[in-house]
C-alpha cells in the first residue's frame, strides 16, 4: 500500500490559520469517512486530533477542523499558536482493511 | 484511564526476532469495539502501521510486513505482544503499542512508545 501524500512542511505566523492537505486514492481516503490526524511534538507519541474527517475528541481545541473533498483530507488549524508547532499526520482507513498513514508534515510557527 | 506501557529488549541482532510487550491498565483487552495494534517510527522519519488484532482473534497487519509479524492478545495478563521475524536495521524504530476504535484510524490511546535498534 502506498502512503498518503502530505506536504513535507507548512509554516504560519501566530493568529494565521493554516491547511494540511492529505492526497490518497478511492481505496482509502476517498472510499471511506475513516480519516484522523495526528498531532506529534519531539520525543512524544501521537495524539489524536481529529477522526472520522470532522470530528474531534473531547479536549481537542475546536482551533482544529477537518474536511474532505474527493481523494483530498485536510487539517485546518485557526488562531495559530506557538504550542500548535508539531508533526502532523493523516491516517486512513483502505479497502485492503488496513491503515495508512501520510508522510507526516511539519508545522512551523513564525 | 486508559494507559498503555511497552517493554522488551532495546536491542535486537540482525535476523533475530524483535519481540515486544505492552501491558494495558485502566482497561480490558476484551473490550467488543477495540483493536489492540502496534506502529513504529524509525528515528527522524513517519509513523507506520504494523499491524492491529481484536481479543477475538481477528488480525490485520501491513502488507509489507505481514510475512514477518505475529501479533497476540493474553486476555489473563491483559497484556498484548509483538514479534517480528529476521529484523534487519530497517526495522529500527520506536514501537508504539495503542488502541483503536475497532479497526478505524480512530487511535485515541498509545504507550509511550520504546527504542528498538537492531545492531550486532
Amino acid at each position: 500500500q502506498s502512503a498518503l501524500t502530505q506536504p513535507a512542511s507548512v509554516s504560519g505566523s501566530p493568529g494565521q490559520s493554516t491547511t494540511i492537505a492529505c492526497t490518497g486514492t478511492s481505496r482509502d481516503v476517498g472510499g471511506y469517512n475513516y480519516v484522523s490526524w495526528f498531532q506529534q511534538h519531539p520525543g512524544k507519541a501521537p495524539k489524536l486530533m481529529i477522526y472520522d474527517v470532522t470530528s474531534r475528541p473531547s479536549g481537542v481545541s475546536n482551533r482544529f477542523s477537518g474536511s474532505k473533498s474527493g481523494n483530498t483530507a485536510s487539517l485546518t488549524i485557526s488562531g495559530l499558536q506557538a504550542e500548535d508547532e508539531a508533526d502532523y499526520y493523516c491516517c486512513s482507513f483502505t479497502s485492503s482493511n488496513t491503515l495508512v498513514f501520510g508522510g507526516g508534515t511539519k508545522l512551523t510557527v513564525l | 484511564q486508559l494507559q498503555l506501557q511497552e517493554s522488551g529488549p532495546g536491542l535486537v541482532k540482525p535476523s533475530e526476532t524483535l519481540s515486544l510487550t505492552c501491558s494495558v491498565s485502566g482497561g480490558s483487552v476484551s473490550s467488543s469495539t477495540s483493536y489492540w495494534g502496534w506502529l513504529r517510527q524509525p528515528p527522524g522519519k513517519g509513523l507506520e502501521w504494523v499491524g492491529s488484532m481484536h481479543y477475538s482473534g481477528s488480525t490485520h497487519f501491513n502488507p509489507s510486513l505481514k510475512s514477518r509479524v505475529t501479533i497476540s492478545v493474553d486476555t489473563s495478563k491483559n497484556q498484548l505482544s509483538l514479534k517480528l521475524s529476521s529484523v534487519t536495521a530497517a526495522d529500527t524504530a520506536v514501537y508504539y503499542c495503542a488502541k483503536s476504535y475497532f479497526l478505524q484510524p480512530k487511535i485515541d490511546s498509545w504507550g509511550q512508545g520504546t527504542l528498538v535498534t537492531v545492531s550486532s
